[in-house]
């Protein structure tokens, strides 16, 4: 069974740009979440979907957002990308229940100029 | 506010040197406590989940047990390819719908041959 699938796998920006990232789940799976993984901050919740849903909400701005297809596949957007933003963006799937465990996929690495 | 902390932050061994790091963690309900390794540019990949104070689990070289106050992982006879971050996370009740994983910063493991 194919694992979760991140594109692309690295990024460069300039600071105001926007940028949007995809995660392909792994088959069956209806539930996506999002996490950015700093040195200093670890990793930390974004948001997470379900059936097109969000069911979920981290404490970040609004310049973060995202979206799930029908066909559970998800992408996550930042606009108006500031200098902080330069971190390791995960994104894991799920069946979608509870404690169900959460598939990482490899990340996508966003430098921010 | 669900909090997670992992101790030691780093620790190296030698192989064969038998250890445990800890995880302590502060939630309202416990739904699952989960482990991830992750190596050095990649997503976490999954190890373990934990529901309930008393339960444990074995993968090879790995025990992982649960309290009700923190987790510990075991690793008896670690090799130099156990050398990994380890990541602790948690999700929480909340009464309905609560997915997010809520992450402790990890120990760097090093384990010298």
């Amino acid at each position: 069974k194919a694992g979760v699938t991140q594109t692309p796998r690295y990024l460069i920006k300039t600071r105001g740009q926007q940028v949007t990232l995809s995660c392909s789940p792994i088959s069956g799976h209806r539930s996506v979440s999002w996490y950015q993984q700093t040195p200093g901050q670890g990793l930390q919740f974004l948001f997470e979907y379900f059936s097109e849903t969000q069911r979920n909400k981290g404490n970040f701005p609004g310049r973060f957002s995202g979206r799930q297809f029908s066909n559970s596949r998800s992408e996550m957007n930042v606009s108006t990308l500031e200098l902080g933003d330069s971190a390791l963006y995960l994104c894991a799937s799920s069946l979608g229940g509870n404690a169900e465990t959460q598939y990482f996929g490899p990340g996508t690495r966003l430098l921010v100029l | 506010e669900d909090q997670v902390t992992q101790s030691p932050e780093a620790l190296r061994l030698q192989e064969g040197e038998s250890s445990s790091l800890n995880c302590s963690y502060t939630v309202s309900g416990l739904r699952g406590l989960f482990w991830y390794r992750q190596d050095p540019g990649k997503g976490p990949e999954f190890l373990f989940t934990l529901y309930s104070a008393g339960e444990e689990k074995e993968k090879e070289r790995l025990k992982a047990t649960l309290t009700k106050k923190e987790s510990f992982l075991h690793i008896t006879a670690p090799k130099p390819e156990d050398s990994a971050t380890y990541l602790c996370a948690v999700q929480a009740e909340r009464g309905g719908s609560n997915y997010k994983l809520t992450f402790g910063k990890g120990t760097l493991l090093t384990v010298n041959p």
